[in-house]
């Protein structure tokens, strides 16, 4: 059964480095998010992305945030200049149609 | 601002039982309904979506949704330990009919089955 994919599955970084998260969504899904989950709270909507562009994003993804789809499979999260309180599990979800969405299983960023 | 509410718990049955998880929603446009269930330190997997009022089963999982009570509820039959996992209700649309699909989560009901 097809699923996602995420890497690093753990990334460790110094404050005020840049980081790149990395999703390689389902091959024919069009709808492609990005969340995160600080411990012990909700699951956060970060932003949606559909047909090359970004469709919707919270007030969370602000200008040191940014998502390219750079070829035809990965989905990418870059994040300029960490901060400690963005260290969380970063999920990556995709969809065939703006519904259900598949997560794929996270990559844990620390920020030291 | 859109909200889920859930009951954090923990919920504890005994194997065998039937658990019932509950979740409720503020906005009253809310199109599609979810149920994830995740693990702990793992991503959430999705269990069942419902889309109109009423139930709709799926083996041991049945959802129901009531959207003038703007209530949506999991019922998992024959409990077993293997379900003890965090449950998540969320929502996707909203108003003016524009949705790429967000998903607002709830804070998830810990569920704990015991042998």
């Amino acid at each position: 059964e097809p699923e996602v994919t995420q890497t690093p599955s753990h990334q460790v970084t110094q404050m005020g480095q840049e980081v790149i998260l990395r999703c390689v969504p389902i091959s024919n899904h069009l709808y492609f998010y990005w969340y995160r989950q600080i411990l012990g709270q909700k699951v956060e909507f970060l932003v949606s992305f559909y047909n090359n562009e970004i469709s919707e994003k919270s007030e969370i993804f602000d200008d040191q945030f940014s998502v390219e789809r750079p070829d035809g499979s990965n989905f990418t999260l870059k994040i300029r200049s960490t901060k400690l309180e963005d260290s969380a599990m970063y999920f990556c979800a995709s969809s065939p149609a703006s519904d259900t969405q598949y997560f794929g299983p996270g990559t844990r960023l620390t920020v030291l | 601002q859109k909200e889920v509410e859930q009951n954090s718990g923990p919920l504890s049955v005994p194997e065998g039982a039937i658990a019932s998880l509950n979740c409720t929603y503020s906005d009253r446009v809310s199109q599609s309904f979810f149920w994830y269930r995740q693990y702990s330190g793992k991503s959430p997997e999705l269990i069942m979506s419902i889309y109109s009022n009423g139930d709709k089963e799926d083996g041991r999982f049945t959802a129901q949704l009531n959207k003038a009570s703007q209530y949506v509820s999991l019922l998992i039959r024959d409990s077993q330990p293997s379900d003890s996992a965090t449950y998540l209700c969320a929502t996707t649309g909203g108003a003016g009919g524009t949705s790429y699909g967000k998903l607002t989560f709830g804070q998830g009901t810990i569920l704990t089955v015991h042998p």
